[in-house]
């Protein structure tokens, strides 16, 4: 059973700092990774989608990558700011349907 | 577009009692499926469909009905509201080749 893994739960960080969120699946048989951001009482929103046969993708200032053979994806955020505070989630979707991580709550102080 | 549309966005229901989760999309979309976010326990998903007249379960599909007439529509149905329903349920849709999920706002429901 696909399982994934966001870890840490949360992160604080000051405003500016280049950020690495760790998303990690057991199962690398995938068809493609998301990952999404929620705002507090909303939905989620999504932000980047990698397919299977894609290393990376890269939208403004994020850019995630996949690496299939070792079961990790990472979203990359430069320069920070107090409005990129949410929580981030990645989802997986393969033989199962989208299976999602617990997410991380990250906060960026001014 | 409006995207996915979720109504109601709040709903209070009392032990026992049913009602229906309206979800719309105007994408085209031929997959939708509801999900329900609990602390602790992430998104999970309850049914899913993969256009008019095919629907399915997903892990936590007991206590919940779905039905898919038309491709823009897919509502959640509770026959009989209980305490452990209380959540807040998602609804999200996609095309079948791309798999990028777009979802609604939520609704909030509370069963006393």
């Amino acid at each position: 059973k696909q399982e994934v893994t966001q870890i840490p739960a949360a992160l604080s960080v000051p405003e500016g700092e280049n950020l690495v969120l760790n998303c990690s699946f057991t199962d690398s048989a995938i068809y493609n990774l998301q990952w999404f951001r929620q705002d507090p009482g909303k939905g989620l929103t999504s932000l980047l989608l990698i397919q299977s046969s894609q290393r990376e993708q890269t939208s403004g200032r994020l850019n995630a990558s996949l690496d299939k053979s070792s079961g990790r994806s990472t979203l990359y955020i430069a320069a920070s700011q107090p409005g990129d505070s949410a929580t981030y989630l990645c989802a997986v979707s393969g033989s199962e349907k989208l299976v999602f991580g617990k997410g991380m709550k990250l906060t960026v102080n001014p | 577009n409006a995207g996915v549309t979720q109504t109601p966005k709040f709903q209070v229901l009392k032990t026992g009692q049913s009602m229906t989760l309206q979800c719309a999309q105007d994408m085209n979309h031929e997959y939708m499926s509801w999900y329900r976010q609990d602390p602790g326990m992430g998104l999970r998903l309850i049914h899913y469909s993969v256009g008019a007249g095919i629907t399915d379960q997903g892990e936590v599909p007991n206590g919940y009905n779905v039905s898919r007439s038309t491709t823009e529509d897919f509502p959640l149905r509770l026959l009989s509201a209980a305490p452990s329903q209380t959540s807040v349920y998602f609804c999200a849709s996609s095309l079948l080749n791309t798999g990028e999920l777009f979802f609604g706002e939520g609704s909030r429901l509370t069963v006393l």
